[in-house]
Formats: C-alpha cells, sequence, structure tokens
C-alpha cells in the first residue's frame, strides 16, 4: 500500500459525459501528478501540483482540469468525454523531507467509456 | 527529444538467469535522478531502486541494481535470479534538477517475461 489513495476504483460512463477523479497524497506529500496510460501510449504525464498550485502541465487535453486543495487533495475532471479517453488514470505524490522523493502512485481509477 | 528511452518493448529471460534493462536519458542538467518502477500485471506502479546523479556508486535493492553509465547518459536496471513474479513492465524515469518537486520523465516502458 503505496499511502496514496484513488477514486473511484473503476468508472464507466457514456461520451459526452463529465466525471471526476479523486485522489489524496500521502499524508506529508505536497506534489500531485496526474498520468494517464492508455493500452497503446504509456504513462502520458497531464499536470503537477505543488502545496496548491500548478506547477507543470504535460499533454493534457483542454477538456481536463485538475486542482489541488488545501487539504493537498486534487481532483481531475474530465469533460466531453470520447472513446478515447477510456484509460487508466494513476495519481503519483511525493515531496516530503526525507528519502528519495520518489514518486508514490495510488492504485489508480480505470475509466471506460462507451 | 525524448528525455528518457527505452528500447526494447519486450524481454525473454529464464527463470533464476540475470536480465539487464535498458534505459538512456537525456539532460543538460548536472542535478538529476534516476528511478525506476515495475507495473505488474495488476496494475500498481511500484517504486525500486533510486541512483543520484552524484552517486558514484551504483544503487542496489536486493535482487535490483543500477549500472549508472553517466558519460554514456545510461541507467540500465539488472535483476538478478530472476523469478516468476518479476514478469511485470519496467519504466524508467528521471527527475531534473535539485528541487525534489519537478516533473517526472518516464520512458516508455519494457515488458520482461520470465520463462520457467
Amino acid at each position: 500500500d503505496s499511502g496514496v489513495t484513488q477514486t473511484p476504483k473503476h468508472l464507466i460512463t457514456a461520451t459526452g459525459q463529465r466525471v471526476t477523479l479523486r485522489c489524496s497524497p500521502r499524508s506529508g506529500d505536497l506534489s500531485v501528478y496526474w498520468y494517464q496510460q492508455s493500452l497503446d501510449q504509456g504513462l502520458q504525464f497531464l499536470i503537477q501540483y505543488y502545496n496548491g498550485e500548478e506547477r507543470a502541465k504535460g499533454n493534457i487535453l483542454e477538456r481536463f482540469s485538475a486542482q489541488q486543495f488545501p487539504d493537498l487533495h486534487s481532483e481531475l475532471n474530465l469533460s466531453s468525454l470520447e472513446l478515447g479517453d477510456s484509460a487508466l488514470y494513476f495519481c503519483a505524490s511525493s515531496v516530503r523531507t526525507s528519502g528519495y522523493n520518489e514518486q508514490f502512485f495510488g492504485p489508480g481509477t480505470r475509466l471506460t467509456v462507451l | 527529444a525524448q528525455k528518457i528511452t527505452q528500447t526494447q518493448p519486450g524481454m525473454f529471460v529464464q527463470e533464476k538467469e540475470a536480465v539487464t534493462l535498458d534505459c538512456t536519458y537525456d539532460t543538460s542538467d548536472q542535478s538529476y535522478g534516476l528511478f525506476w518502477y515495475k507495473q505488474p500485471s495488476s496494475g500498481e506502479m511500484i517504486f525500486l531502486i533510486y541512483q543520484g546523479s552524484y552517486d558514484e556508486q551504483n544503487a542496489t535493492e536486493g535482487r535490483y541494481s543500477l549500472n549508472f553509465q553517466k558519460a554514456r547518459k545510461s541507467a540500465n536496471l539488472v535483476i538478478s535470479a530472476s523469478q516468476l513474479g518479476d514478469s511485470a513492465m519496467y519504466f524508467c524515469a528521471m527527475r531534473e534538477g535539485l528541487f525534489p518537486g519537478n516533473q517526472f520523465y518516464f520512458g516508455t516502458g519494457t515488458s520482461l517475461t520470465v520463462i520457467p
């Protein structure tokens, strides 16, 4: 157990809909990262927050948005869903005062768009 | 240019043999960290090993070691005495710079299959 929690574990929805994925980082971790993993595209970095502020942006579509709240949990909002958005969405957290500051990954949310 | 390159989409190894998974990286920073992660078929991402750019010794964690060749910008993962449970996807990653909250760059992964 990495200490990072993600809800829901599975999500099945229809094209055109909007969903929200939730992530709680490990206690003490300030940074949250979101990744999309499709079968044919590997691990794609979407966006990163550090202590409530957006820090880095990757290949995130305009239909997607995210935020990190004062309690450091984060939400990824996906709207106008398309079939191609079906993927495993990971949240990871890092940044504390000890260790290698490796990223700890949550179990992922598997999104299926029908 | 790709920050992390993993050129082996798939690898096979006999049980109890050693295997090397290749990773090359591209950065102009002097300070960076290199990471390897394992993703079994269950989907979770598991941190395996870390190498800092200033570390003179190759990192080791149990049966995992990192063959760090700074001049060649390579950070190959060596798994000794392969076990069936080692069958998984393996991702190499890099974090540039000193700030621990900097972005991670991941490679495309290598799928390892351990044959009994």
